[in-house]
């Protein structure tokens, strides 16, 4: 069965620290991924996406993912994280192939930044 | 542009009432998502309209959830009557079709069932 694991509930970094959240499926195919990030009380906003092509994307707000197809994962990374970044961000995967878009998210990993 | 529009949204009602909720997708998007969200859980997809027609809605409980998408725009979901494993976020989100792949999501109504 499709499912998407984020390992980390929360996670606790620094301000200007580096950060790193993790995220592993299991899919009968590359799905398409996502990274979206959720604000209290707002809803989801897409941060990058990966269908094909360079494994390593860029986002908004300075975030970049690897897609790693051997590890069955697609971390998220961001150099130096700002107080503004304390949020909740979920990893999704989608069906590659065409005419549906069914995605499953994982259950999200809560970011704490301390200054 | 302007984006997903969601309201009430707060509501707060008591089991076994019913409530509904309203969504304004982006212009032009044929796409259409409600999703639950349980508080400490991602989102789950309940229901999906490609335009006014339903594409999935196999994880929808049919016997108490609705939705509807008339003339291939806004959106409603009912609950009725509601439990109170209902409480959550219904967030709605829409795309610009089947082949887009990324979903723009709504700030979503917090429904709190007592």
């Amino acid at each position: 069965a499709q499912s998407v694991t984020q390992p980390d509930i929360h996670i606790t970094v620094s301000e200007g620290a580096s950060l790193e959240l993790r995220c592993n499926y299991s899919y009968g195919a590359t799905p398409y991924l996502f990274w979206y990030v959720q604000s209290p009380g707002q809803g989801l906003q897409l941060l990058l996406k990966y269908f094909s092509g360079d494994t390593l994307v860029q986002g908004i707000k300075g975030f970049e993912a690897e897609f790693k197809r051997s590890q069955s994962s697609f971390n998220l990374r961001k150099p130096s994280v700002h107080w503004s970044d304390a949020a909740e961000y979920f990893c999704a995967v989608g069906p590659p192939n065409t005419g549906g878009f069914k995605t499953i998210f994982g259950a999200g990993t809560r970011l704490f930044v301390k200054a | 542009e302007a984006g997903v529009a969601q309201s009430p949204r707060y509501k707060i009602i008591e089991k076994r009432q019913s409530v509904a909720f309203w969504c304004n997708p982006i212009s032009g998007h044929a796409t259409l998502y409600w999703y639950q969200q349980i508080l400490g859980q991602g989102p789950k997809l309940l229901i999906q309209f490609q335009n006014n027609g339903v594409v999935d809605d196999s994880q929808l409980p049919k016997d108490r959830f609705s939705a509807e998408r008339l003339k291939g725009v806004d959106s409603t979901l009912k609950i009725q009557p509601a439990k109170l494993e209902d409480s959550a976020v219904y967030l709605c989100a829409s795309s610009p079709g089947a082949g887009q792949r990324e979903a723009f999501f709504g700030q979503g109504t917090r429904l709190t069932v007592v």
